[in-house]
């Protein structure tokens, strides 16, 4: 199992340029998410998903979308790229709540 | 809002000792907790996961206490290594999503 996979794992956009931040999981998880880790601090929740078809917003869901077609993908959208969306964005998978969240080796966004 | 506070500073231990991290949780009182290890440049890594009613509990080297009293979880490494260093998350495990802490780096010195 490759776990879950991001691509890409760097990019730079330019101001107002949009892009899709792909994540995909090959161990049947129902529940995903993605997260946005800023030098020193915590991950903060960005969207996630219980299952295909069901989006929820996180605690920092502004600028960015998401949708869950299949169960293995689950795709970020940044729209209108900012500065303050310049991070390290991180997907993750779990089978259920409360179990162990499986997480993706990160993207490393800077938006200039 | 819920918070979570992990020690910022690095805590600096020799080879061999115990290294004790601490997380304190305000405005919230969770069912589960659960601890990350993460290295520069990786994703978190899953560690230990406890219930409310278990107070304790270990896997090899680690142990975590989840005291609901005093809305503290400790998390112990006994034997450390330096291989052991690396940045300690602690998360509130709430209704279908996480909230971490923002960490606590260990360094482990032979």
């Amino acid at each position: 199992n490759a776990g879950v996979t991001q691509t890409p794992k760097f990019r730079i956009l330019k101001i107002g340029q949009s892009m899709t931040l792909q994540c995909t999981q090959d161990m049947n998880h129902n529940y995903m998410y993605w997260y946005r880790q800023d030098p020193g601090m915590g991950l903060k929740l960005i969207y996630y998903s219980v299952g295909a078809g069901i989006t929820d917003k996180g605690e920092v869901p502004n600028g960015y979308n998401v949708s869950r077609s299949t169960t293995e993908d689950f795709p970020l959208r940044l729209e209108l790229a900012a500065p303050s969306q310049t991070s390290v964005y991180f997907c993750a998978s779990s089978y259920r709540e409360h179990n162990e969240q499986f997480f993706g080796p990160g993207t490393r966004l800077t938006v200039l | 809002s819920q918070k979570i506070e992990q020690n910022s500073e690095a805590l600096n231990i020799q080879e061999g000792k115990t290294a004790t991290l601490t997380c304190n949780y305000t405005n919230y009182s969770p069912a589960y907790l659960q601890w990350y290890r993460q290295d520069p440049g990786r994703g978190p890594v899953f560690l230990l996961l406890i219930r409310e009613n278990e107070k304790e509990k270990r896997k090899e080297r680690l142990k975590v206490t989840f005291d609901t009293t005093l809305k503290q979880s400790l998390f112990h490494i006994t034997a450390s290594q330096p291989a052991d260093s690396a940045t300690y998350l602690c998360a509130l495990d709430g209704y279908s999503t996480l909230t971490f802490g923002k960490g606590t780096m260990l360094l482990v010195s032979p």
